[in-house]
């Protein structure tokens, strides 16, 4: 079957970093993405990855190896702001878009 | 980034009445649309892929008769939530995929609907 973890929930620190990982086993693997939810609205892309490597935007990187089945999402400088859910959703070989449960990812001051 | 726009934002009806919620691509032509729902602190449900043209294909579990979708053009797709209940109350989120940007799906804003 398909199949993505990440962690439930994290805690982080205003200013400091916070990694996000998340592991797929899917039938094919066509790109993974990363988004952010606030709560009461709909996601927002962060990212995009098809190949290895690290792709940097601004505070956020998102990192894919795909012979590991494994991405993370890097957050620089935390805000307050930056507290919401992080889902990372892969597309497969039909170009589905198959979702992981989401990060909860709480900011203290 | 493409846009998607979905209407109306939060809707309240009575039960045993049906709604009819639009989500339109406004800058690009969407073959696929996707419709997902999500309940209070969990995560986004798959409801039903929606293909310009043909029928839905519905996720295991969703009543395809309660939940009717039709997606006339490329632009446009709605759901129809028939004869709703409270247990139908939820955050309706519908996305449109842009095959010439990775396939990427976007967002529309969401509608929130309340059945009493």
């Amino acid at each position: 079957g398909q199949n993505i973890d990440q962690p439930t929930e994290m805690t982080a620190t205003e200013g400091a970093i916070v990694q996000i990982n998340c592991t797929y086993q899917t039938s094919g693997f066509n790109g993974l993405f990363w988004y952010q939810q606030h709560a009461g609205e709909a996601p927002t892309f962060l990212s995009y990855n098809v190949l290895d490597g690290l792709e940097e935007k601004g505070r956020f990187s998102s990192f894919l190896s795909r012979s590991k089945g494994y991405s993370y999402l890097l957050l620089k400088e935390l805000q307050m702001k930056d507290s919401a859910s992080y889902l990372c959703a892969v597309t497969d070989s039909n170009y589905q878009l198959i979702w992981g449960a989401g990060t909860k990812l709480i900011i203290k001051p | 980034g493409a846009v998607v726009s979905q209407h109306p934002s939060w809707v309240i009806c009575k039960s045993g009445t049906s709604v009819k919620i639009e989500c339109r691509s406004l800058d690009f032509q969407a073959t696929t649309m996707f419709w997902y729902r999500q309940f209070p602190k969990q995560s986004l449900m798959l409801m039903a892929t929606s293909n310009e043209g043909s029928k839905a294909t519905y996720e295991q579990g969703v009543e395809k008769d309660k939940f009717l979708i039709n997606h006339a053009s490329l632009t446009l797709s709605t759901l129809t939530v028939t004869s709703a209940h409270p247990e139908d109350s939820s955050f309706y989120i519908c996305s449109a995929r842009d095959e010439t940007n990775h396939n990427e799906q976007f967002f529309g804003p969401g509608t929130r609907l309340t059945v009493l």
